[in-house]
This record gives C-alpha cells, sequence and structure tokens, in this order.
C-alpha cells in the first residue's frame, strides 16, 4: 500500500534560517504529492501541490519538486518567519476514479524571533 | 477561511451520551471526508461520501455514526463512546474529478474530549 515518511519534529529554527522538511514516499501507481499545513487552533490547509515527476510546487516562499527517481517530495524555504510555526503535513495519492490521500505524520516547526 | 464550516467547535461528553457533529461546505464540492486526528499518529481517514454516497468506511467502530443528507452537509454521531476516542475530527470536501490531484479543503476541526 502506499505510505509517507516525514519527521516527526519538533523542528527550531531562528528566523530567516533556512528550512527543509524531508518527506519520502511509497507508492503503487503515479501519484499527486501535496504539502499541507495546520496552524494552530486550525484545520489543514494546502501549502502547494506537484502532479507528475519533475514538477515544482511553490507557495509564500515554499518549494518542493516532485522527483520520482528518489520518491522524494521535500519541502524547503530560503527564510523562514515566525509567522511559520505551524505542522507541516506530506501527502500523496494516487489518480484513477477515488483513490484516498495518505498523509504523514506531520511535522511541528517552531521559528523564535 | 476555507469554505468548511464545523460545529462546535468544542465538546465534551460523557461516555453515555449522545452527540453529533456537524460540518457544511460552501464550495459546491462533491465529496465529503471525516478525518481523526490524535496526537502523534497521521489522519486518520474515517468516512468518504462522494455525491452523496458513502464510498469508504475504514474499519471505524460502530459508535461512530455517518450521515450525509445532501453534498453540502455531514454529520457524525456518536454514542457511547470511549476515552480513546478523544481527539480533534476534522471534516473536508473535494471536487473530485478523478485525477487523484484534487485539493481537500478543510473545517477547523471539532476537539472532542471523552470523560
Amino acid at each position: 500500500g502506499n505510505s509517507v515518511t516525514q519527521m516527526e519534529g519538533p523542528v527550531t529554527l531562528s528566523e530567516e534560517a533556512f528550512l527543509t522538511i524531508n518527506c519520502t514516499y511509497t507508492a503503487t501507481g503515479y501519484p499527486s504529492l501535496f504539502w499541507y499545513v495546520q496552524y494552530p487552533g486550525e484545520g489543514l490547509q494546502l501549502l502547494l501541490k506537484a502532479t507528475k515527476a519533475d514538477d515544482k510546487g511553490s507557495n509564500k516562499g515554499f518549494e518542493a519538486t516532485y522527483r520520482k527517481e528518489t520518491t522524494s517530495f521535500h519541502l524547503e524555504k530560503g527564510s523562514v518567519q515566525v509567522s511559520d510555526s505551524a505542522v507541516y503535513f506530506c501527502a500523496l495519492r494516487d489518480s484513477g476514479g477515488y483513490q484516498k490521500v495518505t498523509f504523514g505524520i506531520g511535522t511541528k516547526l517552531q521559528v523564535i524571533p | 477561511e476555507t469554505g468548511v464550516t464545523q460545529t462546535p467547535r468544542h465538546l465534551v461528553m460523557g461516555m453515555t451520551n449522545k452527540k453529533s457533529l456537524k460540518c457544511e461546505q460552501h464550495l459546491g464540492h462533491n465529496a465529503m471526508y471525516w478525518y481523526k486526528q490524535s496526537a502523534k499518529k497521521p489522519l486518520e481517514l474515517m468516512f468518504v461520501y462522494s455525491l452523496e454516497e458513502r464510498v469508504e468506511n475504514n474499519s471505524v467502530p460502530s459508535r461512530f455514526s455517518p450521515e450525509c443528507p445532501n453534498s453540502s452537509h455531514l454529520f457524525l454521531h456518536l454514542h457511547t463512546l470511549q476515552p480513546e476516542d478523544s481527539a480533534l475530527y476534522l471534516c473536508a470536501s473535494s471536487q473530485e474529478t478523478g485525477t487523484g490531484g484534487e485539493t481537500q479543503y478543510f473545517g477547523p476541526g471539532t476537539r472532542l474530549l471523552v470523560l
């Protein structure tokens, strides 16, 4: 079956530091890949996505590239802000009819001033 | 504001109570979901409704009973819950086209505590 692996954290960074959150996956087909973010007291919201190999998703300074050869979708940001403190979830979904979304465990990011 | 609302936001109930969680989506989507979010565990998919028909029931105990009266509303009826059912219950919706790249839109969740 499908699975997503990401570090649990917390990851603690100083403001303006570089961020990488690793995500690797196993899937039987050709999935779409997602990063969702959950701010305190809120539900998840889409941060970015990529639907095929070598696509790069980007939003709010965050980027992730769909790497089929390494089955990875690592999240990066060049300069984090305190407001980026949240939990980040990597997820995948196969195509073709109804397919459920498989989520990683979530990585908590804390950015300190 | 994601277009998905959930009520109540917080709920405390005893093990013998009956309560219901409500979800409403204002996005015109054709699929709705219930997830359970517990600390240090991946999101657990509980139920999926597509075009108001249940398409997935992820081995959820019968003390959880979903209801989808129309494409905009989803309920989760709770009865004789256990303390281990305490969690954040998230509702989501999406517009399914079969491509797999559809985004799910989540509500803020109901924080449930079972005493």
